[in-house]
Protein backbone atom coordinates (compact mmCIF):
# COMPACT_ATOMS: atom_id res chain seq x y z
CA UNK A 1 0.00 0.00 0.00
CA UNK A 2 1.31 3.59 -0.26
CA UNK A 3 3.62 4.79 2.42
CA UNK A 4 5.19 7.92 3.29
CA UNK A 5 8.58 8.09 5.18
CA UNK A 6 9.89 11.16 6.69
CA UNK A 7 12.39 11.65 9.68
CA UNK A 8 11.08 11.99 13.03
CA UNK A 9 13.17 14.75 14.61
CA UNK A 10 15.51 18.01 13.14
CA UNK A 11 17.01 20.70 15.79
CA UNK A 12 18.13 23.99 14.32
CA UNK A 13 19.74 26.78 15.26
CA UNK A 14 17.32 30.41 15.30
CA UNK A 15 18.46 31.88 11.65
CA UNK A 16 19.78 28.83 9.99
CA UNK A 17 17.90 26.87 7.50
CA UNK A 18 15.60 23.45 8.17
CA UNK A 19 15.39 20.95 5.73
CA UNK A 20 13.07 18.12 6.33
CA UNK A 21 12.86 15.02 4.09
CA UNK A 22 10.07 12.90 3.05
CA UNK A 23 9.82 9.73 0.91
CA UNK A 24 6.78 8.56 -0.84
CA UNK A 25 5.99 5.27 -2.86
CA UNK A 26 2.90 5.65 -4.92
CA UNK A 27 3.79 6.65 -8.08
CA UNK A 28 0.50 7.92 -8.75
CA UNK A 29 0.33 10.55 -6.22
CA UNK A 30 -0.81 13.84 -8.26
CA UNK A 31 -0.21 16.21 -4.95
CA UNK A 32 2.30 16.37 -2.44
CA UNK A 33 1.86 18.35 0.55
CA UNK A 34 3.83 19.66 3.66
CA UNK A 35 1.43 20.31 7.13
CA UNK A 36 2.48 22.12 9.96
CA UNK A 37 0.88 21.29 13.58
CA UNK A 38 1.78 23.41 16.51
CA UNK A 39 0.71 21.82 19.96
CA UNK A 40 -2.74 21.64 20.64
CA UNK A 41 -3.81 22.74 17.38
CA UNK A 42 -4.87 21.26 13.88
CA UNK A 43 -3.15 20.53 10.93
CA UNK A 44 -2.55 23.58 8.38
CA UNK A 45 -1.44 23.21 4.89
CA UNK A 46 1.79 25.03 4.45
CA UNK A 47 2.22 24.60 0.43
CA UNK A 48 2.15 22.02 -2.02
CA UNK A 49 3.12 21.04 -4.88
CA UNK A 50 1.86 19.14 -8.24
CA UNK A 51 3.56 15.82 -9.14
CA UNK A 52 4.45 17.53 -12.26
CA UNK A 53 6.76 20.14 -10.99
CA UNK A 54 10.31 20.13 -9.43
CA UNK A 55 10.19 22.78 -7.40
CA UNK A 56 7.88 25.37 -5.26
CA UNK A 57 8.97 28.45 -3.96
CA UNK A 58 6.64 30.51 -1.51
CA UNK A 59 8.46 32.95 0.83
CA UNK A 60 10.90 31.32 3.03
CA UNK A 61 9.46 27.76 1.86
CA UNK A 62 11.30 26.11 -0.82
CA UNK A 63 9.38 22.51 -1.65
CA UNK A 64 11.65 20.33 -3.85
CA UNK A 65 10.15 17.16 -5.81
CA UNK A 66 12.66 13.99 -6.97
CA UNK A 67 9.47 12.05 -9.00
CA UNK A 68 12.37 9.22 -10.23
CA UNK A 69 13.40 9.15 -6.04
CA UNK A 70 9.93 9.83 -5.21
CA UNK A 71 11.47 12.53 -2.70
CA UNK A 72 10.42 15.32 -1.65
CA UNK A 73 11.70 17.97 0.88
CA UNK A 74 10.71 21.11 2.61
CA UNK A 75 13.40 24.48 3.10
CA UNK A 76 12.66 26.56 5.55
CA UNK A 77 15.12 29.30 5.47
CA UNK A 78 16.16 31.67 7.78
CA UNK A 79 14.14 29.61 10.68
CA UNK A 80 12.42 31.23 13.74
CA UNK A 81 11.41 30.25 16.90
CA UNK A 82 8.41 30.20 15.80
CA UNK A 83 8.43 27.25 13.58
CA UNK A 84 9.05 25.19 15.98
CA UNK A 85 6.06 22.34 15.18
CA UNK A 86 5.17 18.98 13.41
CA UNK A 87 5.86 18.67 9.78
CA UNK A 88 4.13 16.64 8.07
CA UNK A 89 4.83 15.40 4.33
CA UNK A 90 1.50 13.76 2.30
CA UNK A 91 0.46 12.89 -0.63
CA UNK A 92 -2.93 12.39 -2.46
CA UNK A 93 -4.34 11.22 -5.67
CA UNK A 94 -6.29 12.95 -8.21
CA UNK A 95 -9.77 13.13 -7.18
CA UNK A 96 -9.65 11.20 -3.97
CA UNK A 97 -10.14 11.39 -0.96
CA UNK A 98 -7.37 10.27 0.93
CA UNK A 99 -4.69 11.90 2.32
CA UNK A 100 -1.75 9.65 3.38
CA UNK A 101 0.21 11.30 5.84
CA UNK A 102 3.99 10.70 7.06
CA UNK A 103 4.79 10.09 10.61
CA UNK A 104 5.43 13.59 11.44
CA UNK A 105 8.59 15.30 11.61
CA UNK A 106 9.25 17.48 14.94
CA UNK A 107 11.17 20.49 14.38
CA UNK A 108 13.10 22.37 17.21
CA UNK A 109 14.75 25.78 16.66
CA UNK A 110 17.11 26.66 19.18
CA UNK A 111 17.46 30.57 19.99
CA UNK B 1 -13.91 32.70 5.91
CA UNK B 2 -11.73 29.89 6.21
CA UNK B 3 -12.55 28.25 8.89
CA UNK B 4 -13.24 25.10 10.02
CA UNK B 5 -15.02 25.14 13.99
CA UNK B 6 -14.85 22.39 16.25
CA UNK B 7 -16.72 21.61 19.68
CA UNK B 8 -15.85 21.19 22.08
CA UNK B 9 -12.52 21.81 22.67
CA UNK B 10 -11.77 19.48 25.56
CA UNK B 11 -14.70 16.79 26.52
CA UNK B 12 -14.15 14.08 29.01
CA UNK B 13 -16.85 10.92 29.26
CA UNK B 14 -17.51 8.11 31.32
CA UNK B 15 -17.46 4.68 29.39
CA UNK B 16 -21.09 4.84 29.57
CA UNK B 17 -21.75 7.85 28.42
CA UNK B 18 -23.44 9.43 25.08
CA UNK B 19 -21.57 12.43 23.69
CA UNK B 20 -21.55 14.24 20.22
CA UNK B 21 -18.66 16.49 18.48
CA UNK B 22 -19.48 19.33 16.30
CA UNK B 23 -17.95 20.66 13.47
CA UNK B 24 -18.72 23.43 10.98
CA UNK B 25 -17.47 25.17 7.89
CA UNK B 26 -18.76 27.98 5.89
CA UNK B 27 -16.56 27.43 2.94
CA UNK B 28 -18.56 25.72 0.50
CA UNK B 29 -16.80 22.67 0.69
CA UNK B 30 -18.65 19.49 -0.46
CA UNK B 31 -16.24 17.31 1.15
CA UNK B 32 -15.88 16.58 5.16
CA UNK B 33 -13.61 14.04 7.35
CA UNK B 34 -13.54 12.92 10.53
CA UNK B 35 -9.37 11.91 11.71
CA UNK B 36 -8.24 11.03 15.05
CA UNK B 37 -4.92 11.77 16.06
CA UNK B 38 -3.13 10.09 18.74
CA UNK B 39 -0.28 11.83 20.67
CA UNK B 40 2.92 11.75 18.23
CA UNK B 41 1.15 10.08 15.51
CA UNK B 42 0.14 11.33 12.23
CA UNK B 43 -4.12 11.90 11.79
CA UNK B 44 -5.74 8.91 10.64
CA UNK B 45 -9.05 8.84 8.22
CA UNK B 46 -12.69 7.57 10.12
CA UNK B 47 -14.70 9.09 7.74
CA UNK B 48 -15.69 10.87 4.53
CA UNK B 49 -18.53 12.91 3.69
CA UNK B 50 -19.32 13.77 -0.13
CA UNK B 51 -22.19 15.72 -1.04
CA UNK B 52 -24.13 14.95 2.69
CA UNK B 53 -23.37 11.17 1.79
CA UNK B 54 -21.14 8.86 3.80
CA UNK B 55 -18.24 8.24 1.24
CA UNK B 56 -15.75 6.48 3.15
CA UNK B 57 -15.69 4.74 6.30
CA UNK B 58 -12.40 3.05 7.36
CA UNK B 59 -13.90 0.27 9.55
CA UNK B 60 -14.38 2.75 12.30
CA UNK B 61 -16.17 0.73 15.43
CA UNK B 62 -20.28 1.27 15.38
CA UNK B 63 -19.46 2.97 18.51
CA UNK B 64 -18.85 6.18 16.85
CA UNK B 65 -21.42 7.32 14.78
CA UNK B 66 -21.35 10.12 11.73
CA UNK B 67 -23.77 12.10 10.92
CA UNK B 68 -23.84 15.46 8.19
CA UNK B 69 -26.84 17.11 8.92
CA UNK B 70 -26.06 19.50 5.70
CA UNK B 71 -23.28 20.18 3.84
CA UNK B 72 -21.70 22.79 6.44
CA UNK B 73 -22.22 20.37 9.24
CA UNK B 74 -20.56 17.15 10.11
CA UNK B 75 -21.00 15.42 13.75
CA UNK B 76 -19.47 12.54 15.54
CA UNK B 77 -22.10 10.56 17.81
CA UNK B 78 -20.19 8.53 20.49
CA UNK B 79 -21.26 5.95 22.70
CA UNK B 80 -19.37 3.36 24.81
CA UNK B 81 -16.34 4.31 24.04
CA UNK B 82 -13.07 2.86 25.67
CA UNK B 83 -10.45 4.52 27.48
CA UNK B 84 -8.37 3.85 24.12
CA UNK B 85 -10.05 5.83 22.02
CA UNK B 86 -9.05 9.03 24.08
CA UNK B 87 -7.21 10.95 21.11
CA UNK B 88 -7.46 14.25 19.29
CA UNK B 89 -10.41 13.90 17.13
CA UNK B 90 -9.50 16.12 13.96
CA UNK B 91 -12.40 17.58 11.79
CA UNK B 92 -11.18 18.67 7.78
CA UNK B 93 -12.81 19.71 4.70
CA UNK B 94 -11.77 20.00 1.55
CA UNK B 95 -13.26 20.97 -2.53
CA UNK B 96 -14.63 18.18 -4.18
CA UNK B 97 -12.06 17.13 -6.79
CA UNK B 98 -10.47 20.11 -7.15
CA UNK B 99 -7.79 22.22 -5.54
CA UNK B 100 -5.18 19.55 -5.15
CA UNK B 101 -7.78 17.61 -2.72
CA UNK B 102 -6.02 20.62 -0.19
CA UNK B 103 -7.62 20.15 3.97
CA UNK B 104 -8.48 22.49 5.85
CA UNK B 105 -8.43 21.49 9.34
CA UNK B 106 -10.15 22.61 12.82
CA UNK B 107 -8.27 22.94 16.13
CA UNK B 108 -9.51 19.35 16.85
CA UNK B 109 -11.67 18.07 20.04
CA UNK B 110 -9.27 16.14 22.51
CA UNK B 111 -11.37 13.64 24.20
CA UNK B 112 -10.43 11.84 27.51
CA UNK B 113 -12.46 8.50 28.20
CA UNK B 114 -12.27 7.40 31.78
Amino acid sequence: GEDVEQSLFLSVREGDSSVINCTYTDSSSTYLYWYKQEPGAGLQLLTYIFSNMDMKQDQRLTVLLNKKDKHLSLRIADTQTGDSAIYFCAESGTGGFKTIFGAGTRLFVKA
Amino acid sequence: DTEVTQTPKHLVMGMTNKKSLKCEQHMGHRAMYWYKQKAKKPPELMFVYSYEKLSINESVPSRFSPECPNSSLLNLHLHALQPEDSALYLCASSQEGGAGGELFFGEGSRLTVL
